[in-house]
């Protein structure tokens, strides 16, 4: 099915471990994003790239990393993982950063830091 | 600067009631607007979007919207709720001043549809 695939669904870390969470669309968009949402936020930017080859950080970037690894996937690090970034994360694409296009999302990544 | 408002947190209705999900915003621009649907642990659901042609957009399972530039409003409405309309839904607003992505989320709405 097109769209944006995420893994993985669930994840558990333990303070200061570290892991990737992936995305990939196949619609062939141009923009890709990660967002988290916590209860009560809505959804907040992470990081997003607006076409292969560059990212840029959104509102709230600090202890993420990102890579855009081509025009289909768009990678997620944690390098050393905090109690404050327990949240729903989601990726999501568009064709452009042009006003007017809908995103779409993943299903997203449910990650709990102890 | 951009914003946006859902003046409620909660809505509960009953089965084959009216819906209505209110949604203010504020933008320099003229902006898009968008309403998305979430499911329990589901990902997000455009269900329709205003992008400066008619002011009244039709969405996906009956829904719609009416852009009111006067009110800055958007606000959401169905006819008659399912039960499967049970979801939390998100009013977002794009313009070419607002964030790095240009979307700025509402904090969300939660619809709770009664038997």
């Amino acid at each position: 099915n097109a769209g944006v695939t995420q893994t993985p669904k669930f994840q558990v870390l333990k303070t200061g471990q570290s892991m990737t969470l992936q995305c990939a669309q196949d619609m062939n968009h141009n923009s890709m994003y990660w967002y988290r949402q916590d209860p009560g936020m809505g959804l907040r930017l992470i990081y997003y790239s607006a076409s292969e080859g560059t990212t840029d950080k959104g509102e709230v970037p600090n202890g993420y990393n990102v890579s855009r690894l081509n025009k289909r996937e768009f990678s997620l690090r944690l390098e050393s993982a905090a109690p404050s970034q327990t949240s729903v994360y989601f990726c999501a694409s568009t064709p452009g950063r042009e006003v007017g296009y809908g995103y779409t999302f993943g299903s997203g990544t449910r990650l709990t830091v102890v | 600067a951009q914003s946006v408002t859902q003046l409620d947190s909660h809505v509960s209705v009953s089965e084959g009631t009216p819906v209505l999900l209110r949604c203010n915003y504020s933008s320099s621009y003229s902006p898009s607007l968008f309403w998305y649907v979430q499911h329990p642990n589901k990902g997000l659901q455009l269900l329709l979007k205003y992008t400066s042609a008619a002011t009244l957009v039709k969405g996906i399972n009956g829904f719609e919207a009416e852009f009111k530039k006067s009110e800055t409003s958007f606000h959401l409405t169905k006819p008659s709720a399912h039960m499967s309309d049970a979801a939390e839904y998100f009013c977002v607003v794009s313009d070419p001043g607002g964030g790095a992505d240009g979307l700025t989320f509402g904090k969300g709405t939660h619809l709770i549809i009664q038997p």
